[in-house]
């Protein structure tokens, strides 16, 4: 499986957008990024997820460099409920061929009012 | 949208005891779910893959005599801690992914169990 490398923590204004950046310089041709959130003692949450185009939805946008090896999230005006934990993973397969979500330590966002 | 229950919520059990952590998709079916744990100030850390109809995978490290998992129907895994410990105080969380979709769809979370042996 690619690994990722975030930034432990950022933080961001509310109303403004944040970006948060994710670098998986060893992503193979076939596999996804996908961005999730945990808010504290909740299971994670699903917010986008990409192969090569960048990509929106009600939440926030996905933009993957155009070799792959690196993604920025965005969420286009921060709330103080945007504060958590920000996983960047990419998508590969156990030892049993089961697909399979590795997190990393991902990157503990910050709303500041 | 895909909605992935966890129940219960919160369990505090004696050590030695075994507690059942049920992990429902309300509004989907699964053939295969995840579950993970995840200590305090850590990430999660996938335990096993739940496959419907057959045996569960584990991930290396994870005793599967301890970790006891059935997926008995599309719907439905259950975890059991066996014979618990104040060492298996966690949070545990499961996720499912809908048959129905492709391949690169979300893997959707229950919002999780925290367990506390006593």
């Amino acid at each position: 499986d690619a690994k990722t490398t975030q930034p432990p923590s950022m933080d961001c204004a509310e109303g403004r957008a944040a970006n948060l950046p994710c670098n998986h310089s060893t992503i193979s041709g076939n596999e996804y990024v996908y961005w999730y959130r945990q808010i504290h003692s909740q299971g994670p949450q699903y917010i986008i997820h990409g192969l090569k185009n960048n990509e929106t939805n009600e939440m926030a946008s996905l933009i993957i460099t155009e070799d792959r090896k690196s993604s920025t999230l965005i969420l286009p005006h921060a709330t103080l409920r945007d504060t958590a934990v920000y996983y960047c993973i990419v998508r590969g397969r156990s030892n049993f061929g089961n697909e399979k979500l590795t997190f990393g330590t991902g990157t503990r966002l910050t709303i500041i009012p | 949208g895909a909605v992935v229950s966890q129940h219960p919520s919160r369990v505090i059990c004696k050590s030695g005891t075994s507690v059942k952590i049920e992990c429902r998709s309300l509004d989907f079916q699964a053939t295969t779910m995840f579950w993970y744990r995840q200590f305090p100030k850590q990430s999660l850390m996938l335990m096993a893959t739940s496959n419907e109809g057959s045996k569960a995978t584990y991930e290396q490290g994870v005793e599967k005599d301890k970790f006891l998992i059935n997926h008995a129907s599309l719907t439905l895994s259950t975890l059991t801690v066996t014979s618990a410990h104040p060492e298996d105080s966690s949070f545990y969380i499961c996720s499912a992914r809908d048959v129905a979709l492709i391949y690169n769809s979300p893997l959707h979370f229950g919002n999780g169990t925290r367990l506390t042996v006593t």
